[in-house]
């Protein structure tokens, strides 16, 4: 299958400082790409849709100041948490769409990197 | 927003039993596709089932779709201690098409396999 990966795995920063997370699709293209956070024992949260060229879409409530998502090729998206509090501190996944279709029908396998544990001291 | 519900939220089987898990939505979609995760860890894609495909098997999986009831079922059979681990339904809806190809995750199914 696809592969992405994700860097770094965990990470840990100060409060107030800003820290990067990046997300490449390793063997295949991705135009579209996907930023999500999971708190512990619930779902994925989509924050944005990262797509490759062209600003970023956000979810409501989620501030796009303060998680800047560049995507600048097309096998690489970077999350930015800028001026990170505490409340931050979370599991962030990317992911990256693999399209496919054919006639009548066509959509995505969506492949997961493993994600990053941010924690913010 | 998610529109996914998961049920059960956990379940607890010994190994070899069948595992089965429901999912519900609530917009029309293109596709349903579950996803298992390990603790701590990224999501494995399992099986993608289609808006006009009522079942799908794969190994050990077999899954159902019902677009009527909005509903989805995944099955486990035989389970083993290894497919410990949560288990996501995530839907693509039916608007999404274009190059926003955006998956909507339920809360997810805790699965325990007791060796």
């Amino acid at each position: 299958g696809a592969v992405v990966s994700q860097h770094p795995s965990w990470v840990i920063c100060k409060s107030g400082t800003s820290v990067k997370i990046e997300c490449r699709s390793l063997d295949f293209q991705a135009t579209t790409m996907f930023w999500y956070r999971q708190f512990p024992k619930q779902s994925l949260m989509l924050m944005a849709t990262s797509n490759e060229g062209s600003k970023a879409t956000y979810e409501q409530g989620v501030e796009k100041d303060k998680f800047l998502i560049n995507h600048a090729s097309l096998t690489l998206s970077t999350l930015t948490v800028t001026s990170a509090h505490p409340e931050d501190s979370s599991f962030y996944i990317c992911s990256a769409a693999k399209l496919w279709g054919g006639h009548g029908f066509s959509g995505n396998t969506i492949y997961f990197g493993e994600g990053s544990w941010l924690t913010v001291v | 927003s998610q529109q996914g519900e998961e049920d059960p939220q956990a379940l607890s089987i010994q190994e070899g039993e069948n595992a089965t898990m429901n999912c519900s939505y609530k917009t029309s979609i293109n596709n349903l596709q579950w996803y298992r995760q390990n603790s701590g860890r990224g999501l494995v894609h399992l099986i993608l089932i289609r808006s006009n495909e009522r079942e799908k098997h794969s190994g050990r999986l077999r899954v159902t779709l019902d677009t009527s009831k909005k509903s989805s079922s995944l099955l486990i059979t035989a389970s083993r201690a290894a497919d410990t681990a949560s288990y996501f339904c995530a839907t693509e809806g039916a608007n999404s098409g274009g190059s926003n190809y955006k998956l909507t995750f339920g809360k997810g199914t805790l699965l325990t396999v007791n060796p």
